[in-house]
């Protein structure tokens, strides 16, 4: 079975602290990828990452930043210096090569509120 | 570069009455196409997918269908509508062959059923 949690379903900060979003998953392929994608408030899901099983290097795009671990099956997501416009709800999701049709699985999401 | 588009933005249906929304990629060809919905709540529940014109794969058991009727357009429709079929309608699109490609969403479209 594929599963992805993120536990943390609202998470509050104040404007240019650092946080950090959880995702944890389960699966029994070899090769899979990871995704965390943004939605905010006007609704369109925007893809921010992927990742594949067999690179386990962290990345680093500006104020995020990713950790991949498979030891522990996660993959969080670091926002440094976190703005307003960082408010959102922000989905990881899961996908392999044996999933008919490349079909996702999604986590629950987690509502990020930046407050000035 | 691709695009993905969705019609309408918005729409507010009577209980009973049809459904028909729509989804265009540009940009690509053969793409994988699939419809979500998104409840109150958040969590995006996988509707149909798409590999091919005319190739349907249906993930929940409801009161929707979808057809393909060309390669980039992918359409969702009902025949009478539910209040429980109110929510946040996305389309995406991912790159078709073998691998987890990303997939890339649409604007989305929000029903409400009165």
């Amino acid at each position: 079975a594929q599963k992805v949690t993120q536990a943390q379903t609202e998470i509050s900060v104040v404007e240019k602290e650092d946080v950090t979003l959880d995702c944890v998953y389960e699966t029994r392929d070899t090769t899979y990828y990871l995704f965390w994608y943004k939605q905010p408030p006007s609704g369109e899901l925007v893809f921010l990452i992927r990742r594949n099983s067999f690179d386990e290097q962290n990345e680093i795009s500006g104020r995020y930043s990713w950790n991949f671990q498979k030891s522990t099956s996660s993959f969080n997501f670091t926002i440094t210096a976190s703005q307003v416009v960082d408010s959102a709800v922000y989905f990881c999701a899961l996908s392999s090569r044996s999933n008919t049709g490349n079909q996702f699985y999604f986590g629950t999401g987690t509502s990020l509120t930046v407050i000035p | 570069s691709q695009t993905i588009h969705q019609w309408p933005a918005t729409l507010v249906q009577p209980v009973g009455s049809p459904l028909s929304l729509e989804c265009t990629v540009e940009g690509t060809s053969n793409p994988n196409l699939y419809w979500y919905r998104q409840a109150a709540g958040r969590g995006l529940q996988l509707l149909f997918y798409s590999v091919g014109i005319g190739q349907i794969s249906s993930e929940v058991p409801q009161n929707l269908s979808a057809s393909r009727p060309q390669d980039r357009q992918f359409i969702l429709s009902s025949k009478k509508l539910l209040l429980s079929d109110s929510g946040f309608y996305l389309c995406a699109w991912s790159r078709r062959g073998g691998g987890a490609d990303t997939q890339y969403f649409g604007p989305g479209t929000r029903l409400t059923v009165l």
